[in-house]
């Protein structure tokens, strides 16, 4: 059971363009949303989060939404940059039973086109 | 500072052996997790430790699996009778304390498993 899907599994885009990666969940209790960016060879790092009670964050170049009703976020970069190009993994958090769940999805592979 | 740390780096087996990985979490870090990930496959969680709590075993595919941490520090995931399907890579993360959106997890490099 997939709680946290990420449907395309790559991505290319022109630099300077936009890049949307997009991630679907199914699990309402969710709290938080939040994205990592891994590069080959190392291990992920944090990138941006959302609480679910607001519908948008946005740090320089990266703004994440977030669309309760449809059970849906996106990461938006603008511009895109070479640099960029990484498998960007969305997850979800809730708590359950005092244990804290981390929930990550099949991750999207961008790549970006100098 | 130090980041998070694992040994080692890359691990070959043969299948019916058993496996010990090691991760060295940022000093400081009351939560420490394991995940795995397997070939062109999303991290999968495997066990969640936060301070001297009963750590959350949900996540582990066997009994074959087991983890350990000692306090706050160093933590072990052993592997027992490897199978094929074990191979992966291993991370491991660590975090400062849950507080609700601010669970920012650091990985390490992870251990990559081969099982003959």
């Amino acid at each position: 059971d997939q709680q946290v899907k990420q449907n395309s599994p790559s991505l290319s885009v022109q630099e300077g363009r936009i890049s949307i990666l997009n991630c679907d969940y199914t699990n309402s209790m969710f709290d938080y949303f939040l994205w990592y960016k891994k590069y080959p060879a190392e291990g992920p790092t944090f990138l941006i989060s959302i609480s679910s009670i607001k519908d948008k964050n946005e740090d320089g170049r990266f703004t994440v939404f977030l669309n309760k009703s449809a059970k849906h976020l996106s990461l938006h970069i603008v511009p895109s940059q070479p640099g960029d190009s990484a498998v960007y993994f969305c997850a979800a958090t809730f708590v359950m039973d005092s244990s804290y769940k981390l929930i990550f999805g099949s991750g999207t592979r961008l790549l970006v086109r100098p | 500072g130090a980041g998070v740390s694992q040994s080692p780096s890359n691990k070959v087996t043969e299948k019916g052996k058993d496996v010990e990985l090691r991760c060295d979490p940022i000093s400081g870090h009351t939560a420490l997790y394991w995940y795995r990930q397997r070939l062109g496959q999303g991290l999968e969680f495997l066990i969640y430790f936060q301070g001297n709590s009963a750590p959350d075993k949900s996540g582990l595919p066997s009994d074959r699996f087991s983890a350990e941490r000692t306090g706050e520090s160093v933590s072990t995931l052993t592997i027992q009778r490897t199978q094929q399907e074990d191979s992966a890579v291993y991370l491991c993360a660590s975090s400062q304390f849950p507080v609700r959106g601010q669970e920012t997890q650091y990985f390490g490099p992870g251990t990559r498993l081969l099982v003959l």
